[in-house]
């Protein structure tokens, strides 16, 4: 079946690297997705990345795709406060988009 | 810039109430859907459409219908709304059914009492 799994919270310092991880279970998914949503506000799209790909890189943003361990990460350097938000994987499956839980990232001063 | 609008930011109703949410946009998008946004559970797709007159169903479409007369709109309904069905409400739309940025509303936070 179809499921995306990520951890809920993580708390960084500003200035530091944000490692935000996601577990994806159908191997036929095209296309991963991360989405951002600030407080009240829809969800907005951060990046994407094929499935044939290994890394996507746009500027302070970093995804890296392991599809043996369907794994997929998203690296924020130099995190700021203005990164506080919920972030969401998804894959895309036949059109369709399957989120995970969100994580919520935490970013102190 | 795309522009995805919700009729409501916030709503209240009670138990038993036939409840409309509207969406619109303004992009000439096949593709809509509506989703739903609880703690925890991230978004669940409860409906979509690919184009006037056509719905399929999602993940969660019990409890819910949709209707979509125009191209640019896509509504919700709750025929009989219930405590359960208290929720955040995301109207999305894609230009591109595969691979495309779905474009997000704002979102309606219903609740239900």
């Amino acid at each position: 079946g179809e499921d995306v799994e990520q951890s809920l919270f993580l708390s960084v310092r500003e200035g530091d690297s944000s490692v935000i991880n996601c577990t994806y279970t159908d191997s036929s998914s095209t296309y991963l997705y991360w989405y951002k949503q600030e407080p009240g506000a829809g969800l907005q799209l951060l990046t994407y990345i094929f499935s044939n790909m290994d890394m996507k890189q746009d500027q302070r943003l970093t995804v890296l795709l392991n599809k043996k361990d369907k794994h997929l990460s998203l690296r924020i350097a130099d995190t700021q406060t203005g990164d506080s938000a919920i972030y969401f994987c998804a894959e895309s499956i036949t059109g369709k988009l399957i989120f995970g839980q969100g994580t919520t990232l935490q970013v102190k001063p | 810039d795309v522009k995805v609008t919700q009729s409501s930011r916030y709503l209240v109703k009670r138990t038993g109430e036939k409840v409309f949410l509207e969406c619109v946009q303004d992009m000439d998008h096949e593709n809509m859907f509506w989703y739903r946004q609880d703690p925890g559970l991230g978004l669940r797709l409860i409906y979509f459409s690919y184009d006037v007159k056509m719905k399929e169903k999602g993940d969660i479409p019990e409890g819910y219908s949709v209707s979509r007369e125009k191209k640019e709109r896509f509504s919700l309904i709750l025929e009989s709304a219930s405590t359960n069905q208290t929720s955040m409400y995301l109207c999305a739309s894609s230009f591109v059914r595969e691979g495309g940025e779905q474009y997000f509303g704002p979102g309606t936070r219903l609740t239900v009492t």
